[in-house]
């Protein structure tokens, strides 16, 4: 079965500095990938996805993430963090077979400060 | 366009009452979950359905019940709630699996006392 780790429940970073968050996959076939986004009291939007058309995938307000293979990776990055981008961050794993589900990791909690 | 809709948004329950939350999409989506989201365990899948007329488990089904009579709607049913039930639950839906993406509603805010 397919599913997503992501390592650190918790991020803090100051406004400006690299935000990196790490979530790792588990299939024996590379699947597709998927980071989304929680702002508090609003349900979850999509940020960006991978599909293998390209490892490095760029999403929405300057979020990017690179599919690294020999690495089970998928790790999401912005260079330089805005006080806007505190929220929950949820990996997310879906099957490339048809009736498979989409499951998320625990998410991360990303904090900003000035 | 409205995309996905939940009803309703909080409810209070009391150990052993029933109660069912209603998922509509407006998308001619496929595909439709159903989440819970708990603080430190984020989305686990409840159950989830692939098309009209069917559903499917997910990671933590016990307790719930779902049916899609209809394409546009998929219910989650709660025959007797627990106070281990009171999370915020979250629908979404999906044109297929794969590589599309899932539109999520608002969210329901679910105590059991």
């Amino acid at each position: 079965a397919q599913s997503v780790t992501q390592l650190g429940s918790h991020v803090s970073v100051s406004e400006g500095a690299l935000v990196l968050l790490r979530c790792n996959y588990s299939s024996s076939v590379p699947p597709y990938l998927f980071w989304y986004v929680q702002y508090p009291n609003q349900g979850l939007q999509l940020l960006l996805k991978y599909t293998s058309a390209a490892t490095l995938v760029k999403g929405i307000n300057g979020f990017e993430a690179e599919f690294k293979k020999s690495e089970t990776s998928f790790h999401l990055t912005k260079p330089s963090a805005h006080m806007s981008d505190a929220a929950e961050y949820f990996c997310a794993v879906s099957g490339v077979q048809a009736g498979t589900a989409l499951i998320f990791g625990k998410g991360t909690t990303l904090s900003v400060s000035s | 366009n409205a995309g996905v809709t939940q009803t309703p948004k909080f409810r209070v329950l009391k150990t052993g009452q029933s109660m069912t939350l209603l998922c509509a999409q407006d998308m001619n989506h496929e595909y439709m979950y159903w989440y819970r989201q708990d603080p430190g365990m984020g989305l686990r899948l409840i159950h989830y359905s692939v098309g009209e007329g069917t559903t499917a488990k997910g990671e933590v089904p016990d307790g719930y019940n779902v049916s899609r009579l209809k394409k546009q709607n998929f219910l989650l049913g709660l025959e007797s709630a627990a106070p281990s039930q009171t999370s915020v639950y979250f629908c979404a839906s999906s044109y297929a699996t794969g590589n599309t993406e899932a539109f999520f509603g608002q969210g329901t805010r679910l105590t059991v006392v």
